[in-house]
């Protein structure tokens, strides 16, 4: 069973609109880690945001925020006011488990390509 | 502080050639990984290291694929013989091992003809 599930091979967005990007996950670890990476055609991994499984509450950073349910296994990345240059592969990633020393791999998700019309 | 360096960038080889890619993790992460990315999918990890023990490389394909980590710090893929199937963007990432910190490199891009 595939552990992230990203539905949206695809998206379009109007700049300045704002947009979600699904992802369910599936785990039975009661510790682990969301993440969500933008990958541009120029090919590396950026950072975006990140959300533990015990946060009480929903990580934001700056235009993206991640919309976290815990009992639905979800984690949609949401961007808010769109921008011509957020127009890449959008990637969520998991990591189950908690860091103690040793750090375990993240799981990703296929991607969704998010564009961004004029 | 320098980032996650992988080399070469690109690489483009006949089958059957031996290919090798390098990377050198950020200073003092003792965890490193190699992915490979097929176009338009996700990143699939390959092996991971702790220092320089491989702790997880059930997803090495042993037959043609071999990595170390000597000494802990750089760490080496190598692929004998390339097969078509190969070509993908193959990723570095390391990790102190605390936070939410995994840094990766740009990739090397191989195509094999």
């Amino acid at each position: 069973a595939q552990k992230i599930t990203q539905t949206q091979p695809g998206m379009f967005v109007q700049e300045k609109e704002a947009v979600t990007l699904d992802c369910t996950y599936d785990t039975s670890d009661p510790s682990y880690g969301l993440f969500w990476y933008k990958q541009p055609s120029s090919g590396e991994m950026i950072f975006l945001i990140y959300q533990g499984s015990y946060d009480q509450q929903n990580a934001t950073e700056g235009r993206y925020s991640l919309n976290f349910q815990k009992a639905r296994k979800s984690a949609n990345l949401v961007i808010s006011a769109s921008q011509l240059g957020d127009s890449a592969m959008y990637f969520c990633a998991m990591r189950e488990g908690t860091y103690s020393g040793s750090a375990r791999q993240l799981t990703f998700g296929s991607g969704t390509q998010l564009t961004v019309l004029p | 502080e320098a980032g996650v360096v992988q080399s070469p960038r690109y690489k483009i080889i006949e089958k059957k050639q031996p290919v090798a890619f390098w990377c050198n993790p950020i200073s003092g992460h003792n965890t490193l990984y190699w992915y490979r990315q097929n176009l338009g999918q996700g990143p699939e990890l390959l092996i991971r290291y702790e220092n320089e023990e491989a702790v997880d490389d059930s997803q090495l394909p042993k037959d043609r694929f071999s990595a170390e980590r000597l000494k802990g710090v750089d760490s080496t893929l190598k692929i004998q013989p390339a097969e078509l199937g190969d070509s993908a963007v193959y990723l570095c990432a390391s990790s102190s091992g605390q936070g939410d910190g995994y840094t990766f490199g740009s990739g090397t891009r191989l195509t094999v003809v």
